[in-house]
């Protein structure tokens, strides 16, 4: 079946550093991929969508200077957190849909990240 | 952000009885999807409806895409403790959307054995 990747698994950092988050599908192609972020005990939020080869689109109140997205090839989607804050800390989950198999999504096992 | 109304928030129920949750939404999706989710884990697909009035099963779990494309409804027979997590809908848009998936709340399933 489609896996997708994401790595590191968890991170800790210091405030005001810059954290780098990978998301690969390994054995499909993705055009397109999309970043979630989960706060404890609710439910996963859309940041932005990741298309291969052009600009992320963001939604409405996610800054794209603070969360710099990367696709740069049909499997591979990097998100940095900037100058990160302990606000930032959360859970970061990617899904890469397969445009091969009915555009289904399928998700990362996510990547904790705390911000000390 | 948007987001679908998934109920109920929770469950508590005795292993082998049925189970039921459903979403509902003011906007019309082209697809609906149920995803299970386990603590520190990514969301993992069980079923996807593609079309208005369609009832799909996948084991003891079955699902069907309401007619208005508004709603859906999923149950579960027989559950087991291997059932615990959080179960969460998704509606899929299409027509220049990117075919994001928009969320419900999530029903947290807990299983007494």
């Amino acid at each position: 079946g489609a896996v997708v990747s994401q790595h590191p698994s968890w991170v800790i950092c210091k405030s005001g550093t810059s954290v780098k988050i990978e998301c690969r599908s390994l054995d499909f192609q993705a055009t397109t991929m999309f970043w979630y972020r989960q706060f404890p005990k609710q439910s996963l939020m859309l940041m932005a969508t990741s298309n291969e080869g052009s600009k992320a689109t963001y939604e409405q109140g996610v800054e794209k200077d603070k969360f710099l997205i990367n696709h740069a090839s049909l499997t591979l989607s990097t998100l940095t957190v900037t100058s990160a804050h302990p606000e930032d800390s959360s859970f970061y989950i990617c899904s890469a849909r397969d445009a091969d198999s009915t555009d289904t999504q399928y998700f990362g096992p996510g990547t904790r990240l705390t911000v000390l | 952000g948007q987001q679908l109304n998934q109920s109920p928030q929770s469950m508590f129920i005795q292993e082998g009885e049925d189970v039921s949750m459903n979403c509902t939404s003011s906007s019309i999706f082209n697809t609906w999807l149920w995803y299970k989710q386990d603590p520190g884990e990514g969301p993992v697909l069980l079923i996807a409806l593609y079309k208005a009035g369609e009832l799909t099963s996948n084991g003891r779990l079955t699902a069907q895409f309401g007619i208005t494309r508004k709603d859906s409804f999923l149950n579960i027979s027989a559950s087991i403790p291997s059932d615990v997590g959080i179960y969460f809908c998704a509606g899929q848009l299409w027509y220049n959307q990117g075919g994001k998936l928009i969320f419900g709340q999530g029903t947290e399933l807990s299983v007494k054995p």
